[in-house]
């Protein structure tokens, strides 16, 4: 069954640019989307954007001035990156096969992202 | 893009059943039938219980069920037991600027 882990830098300091890759494994990541979802503390879910495996992006338009997501189909990964960030984009990540018509399944096992200097 | 409205707390006895609701609009609950259901355990990642608006995932019990009515989606679990105790979350396709919305999220409390 298709599984997803998140990884990258737990802690990045404001202003920095936040980079997560997901690697997908026991499936391919070719014909589907895949999300980039977060979670503030004690709050609900915000969908960040989805990437096509040939590259195309939709982005949450909240964020969109400073999400640029990508796809490497020979790794099996996708990966974000969120610029300038501030306090308010501590969050736990998650990456999810889906959105669009498409529902988000499954779901990594999150990974939590502090910004603080 | 507002977020869908869900009440924040639902409580229910166990073997009772309860009734989530999901209110959008008709750019999004309203006009497609692309409403899915997460539930969400402290610390855990959401898990998908129900898609396109009344379909079950493989290995999640029947005692999960959606529906919709205009803007409206709803999410009912029957036979409430402990292991259900969780947050829910709907979530829609949507045709405006952006093709995914979450809703605000309900804590289910088994009593």
């Amino acid at each position: 069954q298709v599984q997803l882990q998140e990884s990258g830098p737990g802690l990045v300091k404001p202003s920095e640019t936040l980079s997560l890759t997901c690697t997908v494994s026991g499936g391919s990541i070719s014909s589907y989307y895949w999300s980039w979802i977060r979670q503030p503390a004690g709050k609900g879910l915000e969908w960040i954007g989805r990437i096509y495996t040939s590259g195309s992006t939709n982005y949450n338009p909240s964020l969109k001035s400073r999400v640029t997501m990508s796809v490497d189909t020979s790794k099996n990964q996708f990966s974000l990156k969120l610029s300038s960030v501030t306090a308010a984009d501590t969050a736990v990540y998650y990456c999810a096969r889906g959105g669009g018509e498409d529902p988000f399944d499954p779901w990594g096992q999150g990974t939590l992202v502090t910004v603080s200097s | 893009q507002s977020a869908l409205t869900q009440p924040a707390s639902v409580s229910g006895s166990p073997g009772q059943s309860i009734t989530i609701s999901c209110t959008g609009t008709s750019s999004d609950v309203g006009g497609y039938n692309y409403v899915s259901w997460y539930q969400q355990h402290p610390g855990k990642a959401p898990k998908l219980m129900i898609y396109d608006v009344s379909n079950r995932p493989s290995g999640v019990s029947n005692r999960f069920s959606g529906s919709k009515s205009g803007n409206t989606a709803s999410l009912t679990i029957s036979g409430l037991q402990a292991e259900d105790e969780a947050d829910y979350y709907c979530s829609s396709y949507t045709s405006s600027s952006t093709p995914n919305v979450f809703g605000t999220g309900t804590k289910v409390t088994v009593l």
